[in-house]
């Protein structure tokens, strides 16, 4: 079985550059999440996705953030305009559904503003 | 919110030592705690979960262990081995809606 596939891996641009991120979750699986990790710590949860729907995106700064699950399947995760302070790595996830399921994390894409 | 704090941020350890890390949690709903290792460049990983109806938990060299009232737990890894070194993450999740807070890491080094 495939895992969670993420791309690009690596990605380099300037400030105030738009950027977007790909994620494809496990076969089946209906929760979708976006996490961002900085150097050095934890991941922090951007938004969660049931199927299509959003359904916590309390901590997704939605003036430069946006994010799709068109068909409830792969994701986008857009940046525009990109700020120095964007640089980290954008991990997605995926769970089979509700409720405590474990996380399936993909190698997320390590995003560098300059 | 949920606020999980980890301790300590660096182990090092001698090969075939154990090693502990400890996480502390303040939102008393919590009910799931798992633990994720990441290898340098890599993803994190599930290593062992805990649920708050259980206390402790053991899987080959890996324990967790729970202690609700005081709202802590704990990773112990034992005869460790160099592969062992890595980032490990706990973290706690409340309700049914899963939405795990991080620690912010404990980075284990395993010597020879």
């Amino acid at each position: 079985e495939a895992g969670v596939v993420q791309s690009p891996r690596y990605k380099i641009i300037e400030k105030k550059q738009p950027v977007a991120f790909w994620c494809n979750p496990i076969s089946g699986h209906n929760t979708l999440y976006w996490y961002l990790q900085n150097l050095g710590q934890g991941p922090e949860l951007l938004i969660r996705y049931e199927n299509e729907e959003a359904v916590d995106d309390s901590q997704l700064p939605k003036d430069r953030f946006s994010a799709e699950r068109l068909k409830g399947v792969d994701s986008t995760l857009k940046i525009q305009p990109a700020e120095l302070g964007d640089s980290a790595v954008y991990l997605c996830a995926s769970s089979p559904g509700q409720g405590t399921d474990t996380q399936y994390f993909g190698p997320g894409t390590r995003l560098t503003v300059l | 919110g949920e606020n999980v704090e980890q301790h300590p941020s660096t182990l090092s350890v001698q090969e075939g030592d154990s090693a502990v890390i400890k996480c502390t949690y303040s939102d008393s709903a919590s009910n799931y705690f798992p633990w994720y290792k990441q290898e340098l460049g890599k993803r994190p990983q599930l290593i062992i979960d805990i649920r708050s109806n259980v206390g402790e938990k053991k899987d080959q060299r890996i324990a967790v262990t729970l202690n609700k009232t005081a709202k802590h737990f704990s990773l112990h890894i034992t005869e460790t081995q160099p592969e062992d070194s890595a980032v490990y993450f706990c973290a706690a999740a409340s309700g049914g809606s899963y939405i795990p807070t991080f620690g912010r890491g404990t980075s284990l080094i395993v010597h020879p």
